[in-house]
């Protein structure tokens, strides 16, 4: 079963907006991930934090996590038109594996 | 550019035929994992090898059959594929897996786009 449960599954912005999306998980992690994937293409991985963290940033990237309440939000800040994207959670589930999130659909328009 | 390679691009097979997938890495990882992804949805894990051996396997059907020659190599053979077997196959890697979980993040190829006819 899916671990990892994103909203909205779709989000169309505008260029310079600040774009956030947000992830549930259901069972206890020791880390949660974010990643990338453009359209047709491979995942790439943003961000992860860990389990005792709050929150972490890179550039323009907001990462916050909640364990009390099993989730997670990303923020893109000051959007382009490259972050349009397929966004993913990802998480460790007891079974030690790396299960994604159905996913946010990212569109930034110019 | 993504250190994971994966080849062909792109495949086209009938439900006879015998192919595979190929995935290499240059980075000295330790894990290496293949993941499927249908159109629209999350990847989902298939198989996952720590240190060339098989560790996990998601009750994957055994048409699909993984294969780790060495520790920068990892293969999936196909064979008697399904038309709904028609996905994105994407191979990644990691530096390793601690006690069976994986610790840190993965590294992904850009995927062999296999069409079973």
């Amino acid at each position: 079963s899916q671990q990892g449960e994103e909203d909205p599954q779709a989000l169309s912005i505008q260029e310079g907006e600040n774009a956030t999306m947000n992830c549930s998980y259901k069972t206890s992690i020791n880390n949660l991930q974010w990643y990338r994937q453009n359209s047709g293409r491979g995942l790439v991985h943003l961000i992860l934090i860990r389990s005792n963290e709050r929150e972490k940033h890179s550039g323009r990237l907001r990462v916050t996590l909640d364990t009390s309440k099993k989730s997670s939000s990303l923020l893109i800040t000051a959007s382009r038109a490259a972050d349009t994207a397929s966004y993913f959670c990802a998480s460790v589930n007891q079974g030690g594996k790396l299960i994604f999130g159905q996913g946010t659909e990212l569109s930034v328009k110019p | 550019d993504t250190e994971v390679t994966q080849t062909p691009k792109h495949l086209v097979m009938g439900m006879t035929n015998k192919k595979s997938l190929k995935c290499e890495q240059h980075m000295g990882h330790r894990a290496m994992y293949w993941y499927k992804q249908k159109a629209k949805k999350p990847p989902e894990l298939m198989f996952v090898y720590s240190y060339e051996k098989l560790s996990i396997n998601e009750s994957v059907p055994s048409r699909f059959s993984p294969e780790c020659p060495n520790s920068s190599l990892l293969n999936l053979h196909l064979h008697a594929l399904q038309p709904e077997d028609s996905a994105l196959y994407l191979c990644a890697s990691s530096q390793d897996i601690q006690a069976g979980w994986i610790t840190g993040e993965l590294f992904f190829g850009e995927g062999s786009r296999l069409t079973v006819l």
